[in-house]
């Protein structure tokens, strides 16, 4: 039973244009949330993180907003950029990690 | 500083066979965890261990055993291998006990025949 989901297997976004990644969660104990990225024939690297106590987290292009209410968290890229290309996971925390299936982020310059 | 190697980078089994895939980190983390990453599934954990001498199960621990040998370094054993065990398989450390920012070696992938 998938405790993370992320909807949408893959996105295309035009640069300069903002992406926009969603992902869902079921359990409502989760206290801690990361999206990493993912290039081919690499391990995923941390990219933002989030605390359930905070409903924004934001890093330079990239921002994480979490509504605990609907169980849902999202990554805005803005400006997107074409070395953002990449499989974007994320991951949820409580007694474990918990990630989701991916979705593959296209950037077209 | 290479952060999280694994070794072998690829590897193939037939049916029964055993192998570990080794794992070592030089950023003195405490806490380090084995996940595999199959189509459609994301990444799932299969053991971590919270701290040297300590080791729990994750997701999906069948068929796997797993040795915290010391602080820097965590294997992953088959014993038995199965095609369904086809898979890439990563490491990874954090600096906490608690569930920190993972740091990812570059993946093992696995084929079994």
């Amino acid at each position: 039973d998938q405790q993370v989901k992320q909807n949408s297997p893959s996105l295309s976004v035009q640069e300069g244009r903002i992406s926009i990644l969603n992902c869902d969660y079921t359990n409502s104990m989760f206290d801690y949330f990361l999206w990493y990225k993912k290039y081919p024939a690499e391990g995923p690297t941390f990219l933002i993180s989030i605390s359930s106590i905070k409903d924004k987290n934001e890093d330079g292009r990239f921002t994480v907003f979490l509504n605990k209410s609907a169980k849902h968290l999202s990554l805005h890229i803005v400006p997107s950029q074409p070395g953002d290309s990449a499989v974007y996971f994320c991951a949820a925390s409580g007694n474990q990690f918990y990630f989701g299936t991916g979705t593959s982020l296209t950037v077209i310059p | 500083n290479a952060g999280v190697t694994q070794t072998p980078k690829f590897q193939v089994l037939k049916t029964g066979q055993s192998m570990t895939l080794q794992c070592a980190q030089d950023m003195n983390h405490n806490s380090m965890y084995w996940y595999r990453q199959d189509p459609g599934m994301g990444l799932r954990l299969i053991y971590y261990s919270a701290s040297e001498g300590t080791t729990d199960k994750g997701e999906v621990p069948n068929g796997y055993n797993v040795s915290r040998l010391n602080k820097r370094e965590f294997s992953l054993r088959l014993e038995s291998a199965a095609p369904s065990q086809t898979s890439v398989y990563f490491c990874a450390s954090t600096r906490s006990q608690g569930w920190d920012e993972q740091f990812f070696g570059p993946g093992t992938r696995l084929t079994v025949l």
